[in-house]
């Protein structure tokens, strides 16, 4: 079946520049969820929208915003990248909002240096 | 503050154990509690979840029990293999259009051979 599919893989930055993270969900699924998980951290949810628009908001720093497109696919954009921004990122798809299963994709690690 | 408390932070059991994790919630609102099984750089996947009408769901060597009023919740594997070792995370997810996952700080297992 397919899975949740995160691009790039892996992502190295220097401090101050910008990033964009791609996300495509499963097929059909609506609702796009992205979380930051820092090193031994666990994963804390940034943002999420639901058929193209944003649906809630929680700790993403103004620096970053992000979309989801009419293909429901959705960029996470980030700026003025900073050493602390460096985690792994991981986005989450599900069939329409009101569903509690989340289908995590495989996440992209991001370095800055 | 950690809405969702998880413990212990790291546990080793040997091969044939039981592994027991515990997790507490303070928010009342929440009303469905996923485990997910994360291995290293790879996504949080869904193991098994509940919802605080049940107080026990088991799936395989997978066990949630779960006591509403004290606010806790807990999962047990059962005959522990060497490939369960990895980290596991409790969530919760809050009712309401809000669907995004709060996660315990989660833990590491290791099943010894």
């Amino acid at each position: 079946a397919a899975g949740v599919i995160q691009s790039p893989r892996h992502l190295i930055k220097e401090k101050r520049e910008t990033a964009t993270l791609k996300c495509y969900p499963i097929p059909r699924h609506d609702t796009v969820y992205w979380y930051q998980q820092g090193p031994g951290q666990d994963p804390q949810f940034l943002i999420s929208f639901y058929e193209k628009m944003q649906s809630d908001k929680g700790s993403i720093p103004d620096r970053f915003s992000a979309q989801q497109f009419s293909d429901y696919h959705s960029e996470l954009n980030m700026s003025s990248l900073e050493l602390g921004d460096s985690a792994l990122y991981f986005c989450a798809s599900s069939l329409g909002r009101s569903q509690e299963t989340q289908y995590f994709g495989p996440g992209t690690r991001l370095l800055v240096l | 503050q950690q809405q969702v408390k998880q413990s212990p932070q790291s546990l080793i059991v040997q091969k044939g154990g039981i592994s027991i994790i515990n997790c507490a919630y303070e928010n009342t609102a929440f009303d469905y509690f996923p485990w997910y099984q994360q291995f290293p750089g790879k996504g949080p996947a869904l193991l098994i979840a509940i919802r605080p009408d049940v107080s026990e769901k088991k799936e395989g060597r997978f066990t949630i029990s779960f006591n509403k009023s004290a606010k806790q919740f807990s999962l047990h594997i059962m005959d522990s293999q060497p490939g369960d070792s990895a980290t596991y995370f409790c969530a919760a997810l809050e009712e309401g259009s809000a669907r995004q996952l709060t996660f315990g700080s989660g833990t590491q297992l290791t099943v010894l051979p």
